[in-house]
């Protein structure tokens, strides 16, 4: 099973700072990156596909970037909207597997 | 506009079964895979099932193998879960989510999920 550990568990940040959210495989799973953002009480919302690729209505302002091992999601300049918690999915191998989260919160 | 329903979820005691069933709309149903995602109180995310467009390739975790049985109605848009032996591990809001293409694992669209909770 491919285990995807993310960091940091939680990022304090304020709204116009740029927020960079890390996610890394135990094995290669070259572009097989998926990135999903979940809001308190909602399902999860697709942000990201095979590492840097935004799905349909994702503003610019969301960016992944990686391969192989190593795999981060940028946002450029924070919205009140992108506070939210984030997660990472590898879709490489079976079991599909998701990292743990990262809770972007307001300082 | 894509449209997934889920339903069937509520307190079961351990040991017990339920059956959930998540309604699609809004797309062609028979031609996307789907798949089972679940989240604990408080947790994070949990793959659980996927099944291919036909039905024929269903795929599980090793926490619900044996256990659990994803199935899908094309004829009536309708994607199914049934859950036996149920444990208290297996508490958890399941959502129901759309393939963005055949073998792409990639989840495109939710529903807004339905609670399981498995206590005496």
């Amino acid at each position: 099973e491919i285990v995807l550990t993310q960091s940091p568990a939680t990022l304090s940040l304020s709204p116009g700072d740029r927020a960079t959210l890390s996610c890394r495989a135990s094995q290669s799973i070259s572009s097989s990156l998926v990135w999903y953002q979940q809001k308190p009480g909602q399902a999860p919302r697709l942000l990201i596909y095979d590492a840097s690729n935004r799905a349909t209505g994702i503003p610019a302002r969301f960016s992944g970037s990686g391969s192989g091992t190593d795999f981060t999601l940028t946002i450029s300049s924070l919205e009140p909207e992108d506070f939210a918690v984030y997660y990472c999915q590898q879709r490489s191998n079976w079991p599909i597997t998701f990292g743990q989260g990262t809770r972007l919160e307001i300082k | 506009e894509v449209h997934l329903l889920e339903s069937g979820g509520g307190l079961v005691q351990p040991g017990g079964s339920l059956r959930l069933s998540c309604e699609a709309s809004g797309f062609t149903f028979r031609k996307y895979p789907m798949t089972w995602v679940r989240q604990a109180p408080g947790k994070g995310l949990e793959w659980v099932s996927s099944i291919d467009t036909s039905g024929l390739e269903r795929y599980y975790a090793d926490s619900v193998k044996g256990r659990f049985t994803v199935s899908r109605d094309n004829s009536k848009n309708t994607l199914h879960l049934q859950m036996n032996s149920l444990r208290a591990e297996d508490t958890a809001v399941y959502y129901c989510a759309k393939y963005s293409g055949s073998g792409t694992r990639v989840f495109d669209f939710w529903g807004q999920g339905t609670l399981v909770t498995v206590s005496s």
